[in-house]
C-alpha cells in the first residue's frame, strides 16, 4: 500500500494569501495524483487530477504541481469560500488518500 | 448534470449484512468505472472498492476483501455494495463516486460523488 502524508495538518492563512498544502507519497506515483476540497457536511469535490490537470469548473487560483513523491496544491489568492479540507490521492496503485489538510481562517 | 444517489444506509448490528446502492444519472453509465469510498465520523477518506464498466475487473481495499462485494447493473445504471460480517469499525458515510476510464484500475480519480449514504454498525 502506498501511504500518502499531507503537511501540515492545520494551516491558518489570511483571506487573499497564498496558500501552499504538501503531500508526500511513500513511493512513487508518476503524476497519478488526484486533490479534492471538502466543505463539512458536503462530498468531496475533485479540483485537480493528473498532479497539476484543474477540473472542470475548478477555478485558476488553484494550481497542482509535484511528480514522483513530492506534490504541492497552492490556492493563490484565498477566498472565503476556499477554507476547507482538503485530500489528497494516489492512484498510480490501489487509490489511497493522505490524512487531510484543514484550511482555517487566521 | 452527473448525479449519484445513494441509498440502503442504516443502523445495523455487528455481524449482519447490509446493501447500498447508488442510482445514476446524467452519463452514460456503462462507459465508466465506479467506485466505493468511505469516511467514518470525523475521519479522513478511505477506498473501499471499484468495478470497471462491464463488471470484468473488482478491486477492494484489505480492510474489507472477503466480506463485501461490489456489482453493477448497466441496463439499470445502478451500482451495489453488498456489506457482510458487518464491524463497528465499518461504521461510516459511503459515498458512490465515478471514475474517469472505464477501467477501475485506470485514472481512478473520482468525479464527481454522490451525497453519500450512512451506515452505523452497533449493537
Amino acid at each position: 500500500e502506498i501511504v500518502m502524508t499531507q503537511s501540515p495538518a492545520t494551516l491558518s492563512v489570511s483571506p487573499g494569501e497564498r496558500a501552499t498544502l504538501s503531500c508526500r507519497a511513500s513511493q512513487s506515483v508518476s503524476s497519478n495524483l488526484a486533490w479534492y476540497q471538502q466543505k463539512p457536511g458536503q462530498a468531496p469535490r475533485l479540483l485537480i487530477y493528473g498532479a497539476s490537470t484543474r477540473a472542470t469548473g475548478i477555478p485558476a487560483r488553484f494550481s497542482g504541481s509535484g511528480s514522483g513523491t513530492e506534490f504541492t496544491l497552492t490556492i493563490s489568492s484565498l477566498q472565503s469560500e476556499d477554507f476547507a479540507v482538503y485530500y489528497c490521492q494516489q492512484y498510480n496503485n490501489w487509490p489511497t488518500f493522505g490524512q487531510g489538510t484543514k484550511l482555517e481562517i487566521k | 448534470e452527473v448525479q449519484l444517489v445513494e441509498s440502503g444506509g442504516g443502523l445495523v448490528q455487528p455481524g449482519r449484512s447490509l446493501r447500498l446502492s447508488c442510482a445514476a444519472s446524467g452519463f452514460t453509465f456503462d462507459d465508466y468505472a465506479m467506485h466505493w469510498v468511505r469516511q467514518a465520523p470525523g475521519k479522513g477518506l478511505e477506498w473501499v472498492s471499484g468495478i470497471s464498466w462491464n463488471s470484468g475487473s473488482i478491486g477492494y481495499a484489505d480492510s474489507v476483501k472477503g466480506r463485501f462485494t461490489i456489482s453493477r447493473d448497466n441496463a439499470k445504471n445502478s451500482l451495489y455494495l453488498q456489506m457482510n460480517s458487518l464491524r463497528a469499525e465499518d461504521t461510516a458515510l459511503y459515498y458512490c463516486a465515478k471514475g474517469d476510464s472505464s477501467s477501475w484500475y485506470e485514472d481512478s480519480w473520482f468525479d464527481p460523488w454522490g451525497q453519500g449514504t450512512l451506515v452505523t454498525v452497533s449493537s
